[in-house]
């Protein structure tokens, strides 16, 4: 069985470009999160969807907007790209929205994205 | 604003020893405290998780410790080996519909062979 999958591996950008990262969930889970984890620190939400609605949103400015489609992968854009956007994004699938032993989040490998 | 803290910042724990973790909380309405294990260039995993009517949990060689007036939960890694060596995050949530996990900053394990 296939695990959550992210797209690309690593990206390098510049200051001020956008940047789309995709995610594919495991096979049946509708709920999609994202998260920006920045070296040495734990993750950080930036968003929660489910069946292709916004179910929560982190604190990170308008620059950051993701979407789900109807086949439940997701994209997340950042747009005008700051040098302190560099970090691993991570993608989680789960069955439906919330947390517990019945609805584990399960993790992607990431996206590592450096802007210089 | 940092709900959920973490400590140590990494461990250095000899073969066979036992390696050991800590996270307090503010939060009194989380309600959902799991632990996750993270190799380099891979997700975080789900390693073991605790609600608070529980004191204790235990899984294999994996044992979280709960103090609910203390608002703290501790990792335990019993004969610690050197394929734990990862790094290791506390976490926390309300298993609520819309709510997020709220992760601590992680304890870089590394077991000496």
């Amino acid at each position: 069985d296939a695990g959550v999958t992210q797209s690309p591996t690593h990206l390098i950008k510049t200051r001020g470009q956008h940047v789309t990262l995709r995610c594919s969930p495991i096979s049946g889970h509708k709920s999609v999160s994202w998260y920006q984890q920045v070296l040495g620190q734990g993750p950080q939400f930036i968003f929660q969807y489910y069946e292709k609605e916004e179910r929560g949103r982190g604190n990170f400015p308008d620059r950051f907007s993701a979407r789900q489609f109807p086949n439940y992968s997701s994209e997340l854009n950042v747009n005008a790209l700051l040098l302190g956007d560099s970090a691993l994004y991570l993608c989680a699938s789960s069955l439906v929205l919330g947390q517990g032993a019945d609805n584990e989040q399960f993790f992607g490998p990431g996206t590592r994205l450096t802007v210089l | 604003q940092q709900q959920v803290k973490q400590s140590p910042q990494s461990l250095i724990v000899q073969k066979g020893g036992i390696s050991i973790i800590n996270c307090a909380y503010e939060n009194t309405a989380f309600d959902y405290f799991p632990w996750y294990q993270q190799f380099p260039g891979k997700g975080p995993a789900l390693l073991i998780a605790i609600r608070p009517d529980v004191s204790e949990k235990k899984e294999g060689r994996f044992t979280i410790s709960f103090n609910k007036s203390a608002k703290q939960f501790s990792l335990h890694i019993m004969d610690s080996q050197p394929g734990d060596s990862a790094t290791y995050f506390c976490a926390a949530s309300r298993r609520n519909r819309d709510d997020k996990i709220i992760f601590g900053k992680g304890t870089r394990l590394h077991i000496l062979p």
